[in-house]
């Protein structure tokens, strides 16, 4: 089963606009993970917050968790057409018995 | 590249074919994950081994059967598949299963499957 909704499906900016992507996600987490993936390829790591953290930063990544509202954000800085791919943010919980449940992803396009 | 390695890269079999899908990882990892994902949708959960045993099946049809014969591999036989088969299987591998700890995936780079 497929625990997050994320928004928008599809996201195209220019270069060095920001780009923010969402998720929501319905049972109680432990973490959230978000992941690149790039056309025909693998998933790629790439940031993971707790449950008890609000905010995290990677580079020109930002995470941010509300688990009153159980949704996070991904906003990535000064885009690069490098950026281009989809993102998918994952929720792990201990209910989930060592399941990490993916959203639906954003495909994000930056346009050079 | 990555660190999970993933063979073969492409595959195309028939309906009566038996084949296999091989994946290496050697970060001494001791949970591994088999994903299906088609296409613009995300992957899905097949199986995930632990310490070298299975410990989820999602409900997966007998003609995929997964085996580990060793923490740094993982195995997917495929038999009497259907076209609706066709799809990346990727592979992943975690420090612990993800689930339970914050260990993030390391996925390959998958096998695309064509089912004819």
């Amino acid at each position: 089963s497929q625990q997050g909704e994320e928004d928008p499906q599809a996201l195209s900016i220019q270069e060095g606009e920001n780009a923010t992507m969402n998720c929501s996600y319905k049972t109680s987490i432990n973490n959230l993970q978000w992941y690149r993936q790039n056309s025909g390829r693998g998933l790629v790591h790439l940031i993971l917050i707790r449950s008890n953290e609000r905010e995290k930063h990677s580079g020109r990544l930002r995470v941010t968790l509300d688990t009153s509202k159980k949704s996070s954000s991904l906003l990535i800085t000064a885009s690069r057409a490098a950026d281009t791919a989809s993102y998918f943010c994952a929720t792990g919980s201990y209910n989930q018995g060592g399941k990490l449940i993916f959203g639906q992803g954003t495909e994000l396009s930056v346009k050079p | 590249d990555t660190e999970v390695t993933q063979t073969p890269k492409h595959l195309v079999m028939g309906m009566t074919n038996k084949k296999s899908l091989k994946c290496e990882q050697h970060m001494g990892h001791r949970a591994m994950y088999w994903y299906k994902q088609k296409a613009k949708k995300p992957p899905e959960l097949m199986f995930v081994y632990s310490y070298e045993k299975l410990s989820i099946n999602e409900s997966v049809p007998s003609r995929f059967s997964p085996e580990c014969p060793n923490s740094s591999l993982l195995n997917l036989h495929l038999h009497a598949l259907q076209p609706e088969d066709s799809a990346l299987y990727l592979c992943a591998s975690s420090q612990n299963p993800s689930g339970r700890s914050e260990s993030p995936l390391h996925f390959g780079n998958g096998t695309r499957l064509t089912v004819t």
